[in-house]
């Protein structure tokens, strides 16, 4: 079945030391979002890639950054954790983004399993 | 601004009795709203993608409809297997196809 993976499911780090958390997917989708879920709190955008363009969200942290090596990947890096990092982390992809003809079933967003970070 | 409000905030039903959850939004231009299935601990599941008012779409037990201001998520004879947050997404379809989420309302079905 075509699916959105995510690796690690849990991820266990140290406050200042540098996590990667990784998304593949087997959709051949064109865009791959990341996003933040804090508990009880609804998910929120860090950036996109619509194939090689990166798109950050005005308000996401110089903390957090991303890679997509090939159409397949994507990771999430972040460079210094702070305790307030600790969240669940969600990769989505769709076919198309807002840049294509984004309407129908092709701006429909799938979701991955998610990586539930933890900061000590 | 474009903004999502979903309420109740929690719901709480007896296995068989229907009810309706709801979304209200304010965006400028839809091109989109999203319906999702999260169990805790998971990622958001896809149930159903609206476009235009009037549209409807059914799954099973579930049952979305639309409007110009809000949307609805009937349930019909829920079992306790359908407990799970329900999210609530709009797009404008602008330059990220960013997903505009309410905070989601919490189902709970007793047996």
């Amino acid at each position: 079945d075509a699916m959105v993976i995510q690796n690690p499911r849990y991820q266990v780090t140290q406050f200042g030391k540098p996590v990667t958390l990784s998304c593949s997917q087997t959709l051949n989708h064109n865009v791959m979002y990341w996003y933040q879920q804090k508990s009880s709190q609804a998910p929120k955008l860090l950036f996109h890639y619509y194939d090689k363009d990166f798109n950050n969200e005005a308000d996401t942290p110089d903390n957090f950054q991303s890679r997509r090596p090939n159409t397949s990947f994507c990771f999430l890096d972040i460079r210094s954790p702070g305790l307030g990092d600790a969240a669940m982390y969600l990769c989505a992809t769709s076919r198309e983004g807002g840049r294509g003809t984004g309407t129908g079933a092709r701006n429909t967003q799938y979701f991955g399993p998610g990586t539930r970070l933890t900061v000590l | 601004e474009d903004q999502v409000t979903q309420s109740p905030e929690a719901l709480r039903l007896q296995e068989g009795e229907s009810s309706s959850l709801n979304c209200s939004y304010t965006v400028s231009g839809l091109r989109g709203l999203f319906w999702y299935r999260q169990d805790p601990g998971k990622g958001p599941e896809f149930l159903f993608t609206l476009y235009s008012a009037g549209e409807e779409k059914e799954k099973e037990r579930l049952k979305a409809t639309l409007t110009k201001k809000e949307s609805f998520l009937h349930i019909t004879a829920p079992k306790p297997e359908d407990s799970a947050t329900y999210l609530c997404a709009v797009t404008d379809g602008g330059a990220t196809n960013k997903l505009i989420f309410g905070t989601g309302t919490l189902l709970a079905v007793q047996p």
